[in-house]
């Protein structure tokens, strides 16, 4: 079964630091395009980056500078470093899979819910 | 990366056909067909429910669909059921980087 369990949310004060993960089973991640996507609570969905098969990385304007983008391709599992973090990156965080040509996230996660605050 | 523009809600009763739209620019919406609607229940990951315009993956209900003229996409629910009941986001792929829209909330009457 194609799945994807997100992990490492929590309670951070602002300026502070988290790395998220995204485990994957059934698909390979590093074969695939694979996003990080957010939505604030009562807001709407925000895309945050995407990593290409190929390694290349892309990140929202918002994010830009802040937060990173990886991948171990040996757990086949996804990143996100996320550093000076401020309350408006409160937000409930999915990675998704971008089937490789297709642009669009076709498998979610169920979401890790971060709170930025002191 | 300014959010694609859709309705803040839209309703209709069971069995009608409603359409929700999504405004972009040439830059997103208009300029590439990378479009794809997906449907959100309270509390729960989003779904995928169209792809590139109007291609619906596996398991989706052909009561959806999608298509595009010019800066502008639609989704159109024919057959409305109760189940449909949700939030439904558009996005599109821009210059290597992904807009949703601002989600609208279609309630079954």
């Amino acid at each position: 079964e194609v799945q994807l369990v997100e992990s490492g949310g929590g309670l951070i004060q602002p300026g502070g630091s988290l790395r998220l993960s995204c485990a994957a089973s059934g698909f390979t991640v590093s074969s695939n395009y694979m996003s990080w996507v957010r939505q604030a609570p009562g807001k709407g969905l925000e895309w945050v980056s995407v990593i290409y098969s190929g390694g290349s990385t892309y990140y929202a304007d918002s994010v830009k500078g802040r937060f990173t983008i990886s991948r171990d391709n040996s757990k086949n599992t996804l990143y996100l470093q996320m550093n000076s973090l401020r309350a408006e990156d409160t937000a409930v965080y999915y990675c998704a899979r971008e089937p490789n040509a297709l642009i669009t996230q076709d498998v979610w996660g169920q979401g890790t819910t971060v709170t930025v605050s002191s | 990366q300014s959010a694609l523009t859709q309705p803040a809600s839209v309703s209709g009763s069971p069995g009608q056909s409603i359409t929700i739209s999504c405004t972009g620019t040439s830059s997103d919406v208009g300029g590439y067909n990378y479009v794809s609607w997906y449907q959100q229940h309270p509390g729960k990951a989003p779904k995928l429910m169209i792809y590139e315009v109007s291609n619906r993956p596996s398991g989706v209900p052909d009561r959806f669909s999608g298509s595009k003229s010019g800066n502008t996409a639609s989704l159109t629910i024919s057959g409305l059921q109760a189940e449909d009941e949700a939030d439904y986001y558009c996005s599109s792929y821009t210059s290597s980087s992904r807009v949703f829209g601002t989600g609208t909330k279609v309630t079954v009457l």
